[in-house]
């Protein structure tokens, strides 16, 4: 299984702050990877696809990158609403592995 | 919309099977498949599998070839999930998406003796 790892595995920021979460594949996965947002209690939200295309109806402060094997999701202009886990997945190989997540704290 | 509406919470025992749910609308449900993730208290998604809606086939995590199995039904545009032999470490909330972007709102499946 293609093992991804993402890092830091928690982050502390300000409103207002820009943010940078990395991902990394055990191997290559070309642009086949996915970023997710998650709020306590609820299900996971879709932000990015194809390592750095916009989800319909998400905002343009988010936004990915990489291709590979290390890839970011970058976060800029931190509102109270942002603070959340955030996961990486590939989708290139079954299984598609998600990362541990990153859990963005205030 | 597209919508994905699931069962309801279930309580097993271990070694039960469990069955859980996912009613799609809003979209044509054989065109596309259908993804399963559970994720345990406190802890992180885990892919279980995915299956075609068009065709059934399917493609199950290793962790769980032989104690899973996944379903749809196109007549009523229902996907299933059934999980069997249950320990405590499957206690867990499972999510049906038509991945990426739509998610089922999860089923709390809790086996406890």
């Amino acid at each position: 299984d293609i093992q991804m790892t993402q890092s830091p595995s928690s982050l502390s920021a300000s409103v207002g702050d820009r943010v940078t979460i990395t991902c990394r594949a055990s191997q290559g996965i070309s642009y086949y990877l996915a970023w997710f947002q998650q709020k306590p209690g609820k299900a996971p939200k879709s932000l990015i696809y194809a390592a750095s295309n916009l989800q319909s109806g998400v905002p343009s402060k988010f936004s990915g990158s990489g291709s590979g094997t290390d890839f970011t999701l970058t976060i800029t202009s931190l509102q109270p609403e942002d603070f959340a886990t955030y996961y990486c997945q590939q989708y290139n190989t079954y299984p598609f592995t998600f990362g541990q997540g990153t859990r963005l704290e205030i | 919309q597209v919508q994905l509406v699931q069962s309801g919470a279930e309580v097993k025992k271990p070694g039960a099977s469990v069955k859980v749910s996912c009613k799609a609308s809003g979209y044509t449900f054989s065109s596309y498949g259908i993804t399963w993730v559970r994720q345990a208290p406190g802890q992180g998604l885990e892919w279980m599998g995915w299956i075609s809606a068009y065709n059934g086939d399917t493609n199950y995590a290793q962790k769980f070839q032989g104690r899973v199995t996944m379903t749809t039904d196109t007549s009523t545009s229902t996907a299933y999930m059934e999980l069997r032999s249950l320990r405590s470490d499957d206690t867990a909330v499972y999510y049906c998406a038509r991945a990426p972007s739509d998610w089922g709102q999860g089923t709390l499946v809790t086996v406890s003796s």
